[in-house]
């Protein structure tokens, strides 16, 4: 069946440094690729997200790239922020509506 | 505008119990919803409506899970005779008509509490 591994965390980084979360999935025909994040205390909101092979998703300074010869799609930032620290949730849909999730990635970015 | 909107925010109540988690999805939004988030794991699927059907249910995990939506706009997802297992967060998302590509909106979740 199809799913998403992430990643474990939790992630501690200092501000400004790089930020790589992995994610690969496993699924069947053409997925459609998310990342959703959910900020202390806030419901989860939609970061990215990339429909198609090769494909690069970016929002606030976040990318991330649909890999189908890797079947992966790994988040990146440059530089973070204290602001930035959140549960990270890669997600897929797979010919269906319903979202299969990872287990989340917590992020902490230290001042 | 306003967001995907889940009351109450928090519930605790004792095993055996009967509640009742109500989800005001956006405005103008077909499709919704319900996730089920345990402690430490990412959401998982339950049950999704087009307008006032149920149109997949399949996630629901047992008969002691029901929702409704019986006006194609406000939810309520009714669990019967709780158990302690069931606790967890639930989450309610709209998207506008329910295509595979759709994003999905979520709500603040409620956090349920079966002592």
């Amino acid at each position: 069946g199809n799913s998403v591994t992430q990643m474990e965390g939790p992630v501690t980084l200092s501000e400004e440094a790089f930020l790589t979360i992995n994610c690969t999935y496993t699924a069947t025909g053409y997925p459609s690729l998310f990342w959703y994040v959910q900020y202390p205390g806030e419901g989860l909101q939609l970061l990215l997200k990339a429909t198609k092979a090769d494909d690069k998703g970016s929002n606030k300074g976040f990318e991330a790239t649909y890999r189908k010869e890797t079947t992966s799609f790994h988040l990146e930032k440059g530089s973070v922020q204290v602001s930035d620290s959140a549960v990270y949730f890669c997600a897929l849909t797979s010919g269906t509506y319903k979202y299969i999730f990872g287990t989340g990635t917590r992020l902490k970015v230290l001042a | 505008g306003a967001g995907v909107s889940q009351t109450p925010s928090n519930k605790v109540t004792e095993k055996g119990k009967y509640v009742e988690l109500r989800c005001d999805p956006i405005s103008g939004h077909t499709a919704l919803y319900w996730y089920r988030q345990s402690l430490g794991q990412g959401p998982e699927f339950l049950i999704y409506f087009q307008g006032t059907g149920a149109a997949d249910d399949s996630g629901l995990p047992n008969d002691r899970f029901f929702a409704v939506r019986p006006e194609g706009s406000v939810s309520t997802l009714k669990i019967q005779r709780t158990e302690r297992g069931d606790s967890a967060v639930y989450l309610c998302a709209s998207s506008l008509s329910g295509g595979i590509q759709e994003t999905q909106y979520f709500g603040p979740g409620t956090r349920l509490l079966v002592l």
